[in-house]
């Protein structure tokens, strides 16, 4: 399977902070996504990405496939940004391979 | 569309007994997959299906978990002889059509055998 490894496993932030989180992934993949996992659990869709680059809002995501890394920014950073964020990395749409996450907190 | 459900929420159960957790993905998806998730990991792919066809069943921990989507709808897994082990979360996620398009998960459920 594709190794994926995220960076840092865990981050502090005072709110109006900004960040940066890596995902490297082991091989090429032709699917990249970002989630947010809320509190209850839930798997929440940022960014489907798998090249190039997006935004919304507050966030912003880049991947460059052939270097096989993609990094997700959180600018401005509030306490509801809190959480743990996962990048999964899939080939030929049969299954995503998730990394450990890395788990935020924006404390006020 | 409410997007991919999952039934029950939460799961309390005997070791022993056997459960069956049930996902209802968006509607328009033809790929449904199962995931669980342990504490402080990431989703761990189980099986997934095309249409009704389960194209990819290697992955799932042991013969005591099964998974089905009769008509190509709705999907069940099942997980017989529960082991303490099987605590978890089991997400479960769809996505429309084939190749690379992206998948959207449901809220889970969480099972905690006792």
């Amino acid at each position: 399977g594709i190794q994926v490894e995220q960076s840092p496993p865990d981050l502090i932030l005072q709110e109006g902070a900004n960040s940066t989180l890596r995902c490297n992934f082991s091989d090429s993949v032709n699917n990249l996504q970002w989630f947010h996992q809320n509190p209850w659990g839930q798997l929440i869709n940022l960014f489907y990405i798998p090249s190039g680059t997006k935004q919304n809002g507050r966030l912003s995501a880049t991947t460059v496939a052939t270097e096989r890394y993609s990094l997700l920014y959180i600018s401005s950073s509030q306490t509801t940004d809190s959480g743990v964020y996962f990048c999964a990395v899939g080939r030929y749409g049969n299954q995503f391979y998730f990394g450990t996450g890395t788990s935020l907190t924006v404390i006020p | 569309d409410t997007g991919v459900s999952q039934d029950p929420r939460h799961k309390i159960t005997k070791r022993g007994q056997n459960v069956t957790f049930r996902c209802d993905p968006i509607s328009e998806h033809n790929r449904l997959y199962w995931y669980r998730q342990t504490l402080g990991q990431g989703p761990e792919f189980l099986t997934y299906f095309q249409n009704e066809a389960q194209l990819e069943k290697s992955r799932l921990l042991s013969d005591r978990f099964s998974a089905e989507r009769p008509k190509g709808s709705f999907s069940t897994l099942e997980i017989q002889r529960t082991e303490q082990g099987d605590s978890a979360m089991y997400l479960c996620a769809s996505s429309e059509g084939q190749g690379y398009t992206e998948a959207f998960f449901g809220q889970g459920t969480r099972l905690t055998v006792v």
